[in-house]
């Protein structure tokens, strides 16, 4: 089964600052994708960043970026110029991309608590 | 595109006691997921359906709970004999389709608590 460890609980940036989440896996399986969630107080989950595992290159959605290392089994996720909307529950996530396997479901890590100060 | 909505967004309810929830994806997605998410915790994955037919189920989803997809369309999940360590967050999501790159949009979720 695979397995999603995010090992910092809580961590904190200055705003305008940047900050990195750290994310590591186990999986035996070659095909799959990653996933960063962010999850708002009282509000619902929304998708930050994926990254399919056959693409070499680092996934990039505006001031979000992933830094993927395959062989590592290591996914962070690096947020420039932090905001204040960006203070959040940060999931990493995990899904199969195999037909046969397990490609309906996510698995979570733990999430780190995000918080920004002005 | 109205978004995943989940209702009711709160429930207390008594040890014993049957609930249930419900879950309408968004409009032309074909797969829904219930996932359950503990304090602290992640997400964890519960159920889902194709269309009206129910695909998987966690070993998690213990005898007392059930779910249904009636035309593929709402979710609704029932516990029954609700005991306090079904108290958590249900979370529904939905997809367009079976392509693993297809974003999960998740709903606000449901909070219950079990006194």
């Amino acid at each position: 089964a695979q397995t999603v460890t995010q090992s910092q609980p809580e961590m904190s940036v200055q705003e305008a600052e940047t900050v990195t989440l750290s994310c590591t896996y186990d999986t035996s399986e070659s095909d799959y994708y990653l996933f960063w969630y962010k999850q708002p107080p009282s509000r619902q989950m929304i998708l930050v960043i994926r990254q399919e595992a056959y693409k070499q290159q680092n996934a990039t959605e505006n001031r979000f970026s992933v830094n993927f290392q395959k062989a590592a089994k290591s996914f962070s996720l690096k947020i420039s110029d932090s905001q204040l909307g960006d203070a959040a529950m940060y999931f990493c996530a995990y899904r199969s991309g195999g037909s046969g396997g397990s490609n309906y479901k996510l698995t979570f890590g733990k999430g780190t608590l995000l918080t920004v100060n002005p | 595109d109205t978004g995943v909505s989940q209702d009711p967004r709160h429930k207390i309810t008594k040890r014993g006691q049957n609930v249930t929830f419900r879950c309408d994806p968004i409009s032309e997605h074909n797969r829904l997921y219930w996932y359950r998410q503990t304090l602290g915790q992640g997400p964890e994955f519960l159920t889902y359906f194709q269309n009206e037919a129910q695909l998987e189920k966690s070993r998690l989803l213990s005898d007392r709970f059930s779910a249904e997809r009636p035309k593929g369309s709402f979710s609704t999940l029932e516990i029954q004999r609700t005991e306090q360590g079904d108290s958590a967050m249900y979370l529904c999501a939905s997809s367009l389709g079976p392509i693993p790159h297809y974003e999960q949009y998740f709903g606000p979720g449901t909070r219950l608590t079990v006194t």
